[in-house]
This record gives structure tokens, sequence and C-alpha cells, in this order.
């Protein structure tokens, strides 16, 4: 099976701009998760979208929304970027290993800069 | 105080050598745990799940979990020079959401 596939890799963008983000999960994976990885935060959890419904939320501003598609494919949205908003955006999707089991495969990632 | 967290790094070992890579957690909610490993540049890899106490071995992996302690740990025998990554631990903590330790960033010396 294919891996998680995110487009675009990398991306500079200017303070004030928006951005949108996309994710592709392996083929029957429903669960999608978006994570913000950071040198001085670490991976921080964004939100999970199952069935195109957000399921689970993390501590970030509203700036930061997701939306799930009926193919399961996943798009995150910044807006009005801020220069602390350069990060690796990770997505990643997940499947049940038996009873409420999971296991999480990343994507490859889009670098973010904000300029 | 975090809810997981990693024994601080860097770790250096010889090639050949155990590597013992450790995580203690606050949340006992929660009993499924996860290593993935990240090179430099890439997106994490998953390497080893555990959700029950004890050991779990996977080739030169194994993951040991206790949760009287609230502790888990990755053991890598025969360590390599490949396998010189930052090794994060997670825990499951709400759903699928994966609260993540700081990582420890190993270095395999030939």
């Amino acid at each position: 099976k294919a891996g998680v596939t995110q487009t675009p890799r990398y991306l500079i963008k200017t303070r004030g701009q928006q951005v949108t983000l996309s994710c592709s999960p392996i083929s029957g994976h429903r669960s999608v998760s978006w994570y913000q990885q950071t040198p001085g935060q670490g991976l921080q959890f964004l939100f999970e979208y199952f069935s195109e419904t957000q399921r689970n939320k993390g501590n970030f501003p509203g700036r930061f929304s997701g939306r799930q598609f009926s193919n399961s494919r996943s798009e995150m949205n910044v807006s009005t970027l801020e220069l602390g908003d350069s990060a690796l955006y990770l997505c990643a999707s997940s499947f049940s290993v038996g009873g409420a089991r999971y296991e999480q495969y990343f994507g490859p990632g889009t670098r973010l800069t904000v300029t | 105080q975090k809810e997981v967290e990693q024994n601080s790094g860097p770790l250096s070992v010889p090639e050949g050598a155990i590597a013992s890579l450790n995580c203690t957690y606050s949340d006992r909610g929660s009993q499924s745990f996860f290593w993935y490993r990240q090179y430099s540049g890439k997106s994490p890899e998953l390497i080893m799940s555990i959700y029950s106490n004890g050991d779990k071995e996977d080739g030169r992996f194994t993951a040991q979990l206790n949760k009287a302690s609230q502790y888990v740990s990755l053991l890598i025998r025969d360590s390599q020079p490949s396998d010189s990554a930052t090794y994060l631990c997670a825990q499951e903590t709400s759903g699928s959401r994966l609260t993540f330790g700081e990582g420890t960033q190993l270095t395999v010396n030939p």
C-alpha cells in the first residue's frame, strides 16, 4: 500500500497570509490526525478527523482549522499566519489493530516557513 | 508536569552495545504506548507499539511497559550506526490523540 502523502512538501509564506495543506491517508484508513512539530515545543496534536467529522482537537487557536472529505483526504488551513507558525506540519493516518487500539503512521510532512 | 517525559539526552553508545531509552507518563487513563524513530529532516516512523504490561520484542527492539511505575522503555540490542536518530515516546491520551515526549537523540558510534 502507498503511504501517507502530503502536499506541498515545502512552503514559504508571508505573515498575514493563509495557507492550506493537504493530506491523503493510507488507503482504507478513515482517521487523519494533524500535528505541528517545532524545535521548541516538539510534536503537538492539532486535531483529528474521522468520517468527515472532527473528533478531537488540541490547544491551538482558531486560526488553525481543518476538514476531511468523503474519500478521507484531509486539509488543514492556517489563517493570518504568524512567524511562530513556522514548523513541520505532519499528517498521520491511523487504523485499528484490534479493539480500541490504533496505530498512527505519519506522512513526510509539510515544512512551512513564515517570513 | 509534562504528561510524557523522556530521559534527557543526547545518548551516545558504541556500535554493538545496548541502547536504553526511557519514558515516564502521568496519565493512567490510556495504556497504549508507541515508540517512533525520527531521522534528521524526516518524519517520525513507528517502530514499536505496546499495550500490555511486560515486554514486547521485535527483532533488535524490545519495548517494556510497567504500569505500576508508569514507565515505558525501549531497548535496542546490537546498536548500529543506522540507529542514530531521535526516538520519540508517545502515549495515546484521548481517542487517537498522541502525546509525545520531547525525544531522545541517540548516536551510535562506529
